[in-house]
C-alpha cells in the first residue's frame, strides 16, 4: 500500500488561510469516507483534528476543515495562527481493511 | 480523564525484540480497537496494524507480517505490541491509540516509546 501523497510543506502569514491536498486511490482515500487529517507537533503525540473526510472531533477549533473530491481530500487552515505550525497527516481506510497514512506536510506560519 | 499511558524507552541490539505496552484508562477497554503507528526520525508516521481488544483479533500491515504480534490482557485494560527480528530500521517513537470509530480515526494517543535499535 503506497502512502498518500502530500506536499512537503506549505507557508502562510498569520490570518491567512492555506490548504493541504493529499491524493489517494480509488482503493483507499477515493472509495471511502474515512478520511483523517492530524496535527503534529515535534515531540508530542498526534491530535486528531478531522475524522470521515470533514468532521471535527469536539474542541477542534472550527478554524481547521475537510473536504474531498474524487481521490484527492483537503485541509483547510483559516485565520493562520502561530500555534497552527506543526506537521500535518492525512489518513485513510483502505480496501485491506488497513490504514494508510500521507507523508506529511510541514506547515510553517511567517 | 480518558488516556493510553505507554511503558519506557527501550534500547535492544539487533535480532532482538521488544514489548511495549499500553494502558488504558478513563474509559471501557474492550470498547474501541487499539492500533499502533511508529515515526522513525525525519520520517512520517507509518500505520502497523490494529487489535480488537475484546475479539484479539489482528490486522497487521503487510510490511509488519511475520514480524509483528498484537495482543491484550483485558483485566487490566492493556494492549501489547511485539516487534521481533529487530533492525536498525526499527529505531522508531512507537504509538499507540484508540479508534473511535473504528475506520481509522484515531482520538486518543498514548505518549509515544522510544525504542533504539542498536549494537
Amino acid at each position: 500500500q503506497s502512502a498518500l501523497a502530500q506536499p512537503a510543506s506549505v507557508s502562510g502569514s498569520p490570518g491567512q488561510s492555506l490548504t493541504i491536498s493529499c491524493t489517494g486511490a480509488s482503493s483507499d482515500l477515493g472509495g471511502y469516507n474515512y478520511v483523517s487529517w492530524y496535527q503534529h507537533h515535534p515531540g508530542k503525540a498526534p491530535k486528531l483534528i478531522i475524522y470521515e473526510d470533514s468532521n471535527r472531533p469536539s474542541g477542534i477549533s472550527n478554524r481547521f476543515s475537510g473536504s474531498k473530491s474524487d481521490n484527492t481530500a483537503s485541509l483547510t487552515v483559516s485565520g493562520l495562527q502561530a500555534e497552527d505550525e506543526a506537521n500535518y497527516y492525512c489518513s485513510s481506510y483502505t480496501s485491506s481493511s488497513n490504514v494508510v497514512f500521507g507523508g506529511g506536510t510541514k506547515l510553517t506560519v511567517l | 480523564q480518558v488516556q493510553l499511558v505507554q511503558s519506557g524507552a527501550e534500547v535492544k541490539k539487533p535480532g532482538a525484540s521488544v514489548k511495549v505496552s499500553c494502558k488504558a484508562s478513563g474509559y471501557t477497554f474492550t470498547t474501541y480497537d487499539i492500533c499502533w503507528v511508529r515515526q522513525a526520525t525525519g520520517q512520517g508516521l507509518e500505520w502497523m496494524g490494529w487489535m480488537n481488544p475484546i475479539s484479539g483479533k489482528t490486522d497487521y500491515a503487510q510490511k509488519f507480517q511475520g514480524r509483528v504480534t498484537m495482543t491484550r490482557n483485558t483485566s487490566i485494560s492493556t494492549a501489547y505490541l511485539i516487534l521481533s527480528s529487530l533492525r536498525s530500521e526499527d529505531t522508531a517513537v512507537y504509538y499507540c491509540a484508540r479508534d473511535f470509530t473504528g475506520l481509522g480515526a484515531f482520538d486518543i494517543w498514548g505518549q509515544g516509546t522510544v525504542v533504539t535499535v542498536s549494537s
